[in-house]
């Protein structure tokens, strides 16, 4: 069956490190990859998208790469910032689909001061 | 700009009760309109998505049913609700053509006494 696997033990990280967040998938084969920041009470907020055949995206402070041989993306967070602790989901969007994408768990991230 | 609205906030309703939940999208037409469930320590959970006025999509069976009866205004609805029910729902809106990410509301915290 198909499966989106993010680490569910929350990262801690120091302020001004890099956090990495990663996303796992089987069974998939994804036309593309979002990443999304949920932080507690909210919806999830858009935050960068990569397309299977993009090896890396970046925005400001955030890269986004796609390995579709390893199956995995992973997404950096540069000079972490208290205020970047949040819930990180990543979703797929499979080729051929309706579009419509398939969320993981998402990882907590809390940056410490 | 494009917004959504989503209410009330908060709900606690007895079991047995009927629901309806409210999301309208302004600043936009034809959007794809989706409604998820994300349980505690879970992933979201997409319920029901409709691509036009009257036309929805269920993706999982249960007592909820979803209706859109103008193009930017999605309800979820239920006749008698479930203990099960319980959870944080999330209306959703993303433009029709392919790969455009989705626009989340702030959620409804459900409640089940």
């Amino acid at each position: 069956s198909q499966k989106i696997e993010q680490n569910s033990e929350a990262l801690n990280i120091q302020e001004g490190k890099t956090a990495t967040l990663t996303c796992n998938y089987t069974n998939y084969s994804p036309a593309y990859l979002q990443w999304y920041r949920q932080d507690p009470g909210r919806g999830p907020v858009f935050l960068l998208l990569i397309r299977e055949n993009e090896k890396e995206k970046r925005k400001e402070r955030l890269k986004v790469t796609f390995d579709t041989t390893l199956k995995q993306s992973l997404f950096h967070i540069t000079a972490s910032q208290p205020a970047d602790s949040a819930t990180y989901l990543c979703a797929l969007v499979r080729t051929g689909g309706s579009y419509i994408p398939t969320f993981g768990r998402g990882t907590s991230l809390i940056v410490h001061p | 700009s494009q917004t959504i609205h989503q209410w009330p906030a908060t709900l606690v309703q007895p079991v047995g009760s009927p629901l309806s939940l409210e999301c309208t999208v302004e600043g936009t037409s034809n959007p794809n309109l989706y409604w998820y469930r994300q349980a505690a320590g879970r992933g979201l959970q997409l319920l029901f998505y409709s691509v036009g006025i009257g036309q929805i999509s269920s993706e999982v069976p249960q007592n909820l049913s979803a209706s859109r009866p103008q193009d930017r205004q999605f309800i979820l609805s239920s006749k008698k609700l479930l203990l099960s029910d319980s959870g944080f729902y999330l209306c959703a809106w993303s433009v029709q053509t392919g790969n455009q990410p989705q626009h989340f509301g702030d959620g409804t915290r459900l409640s089940i006494l």
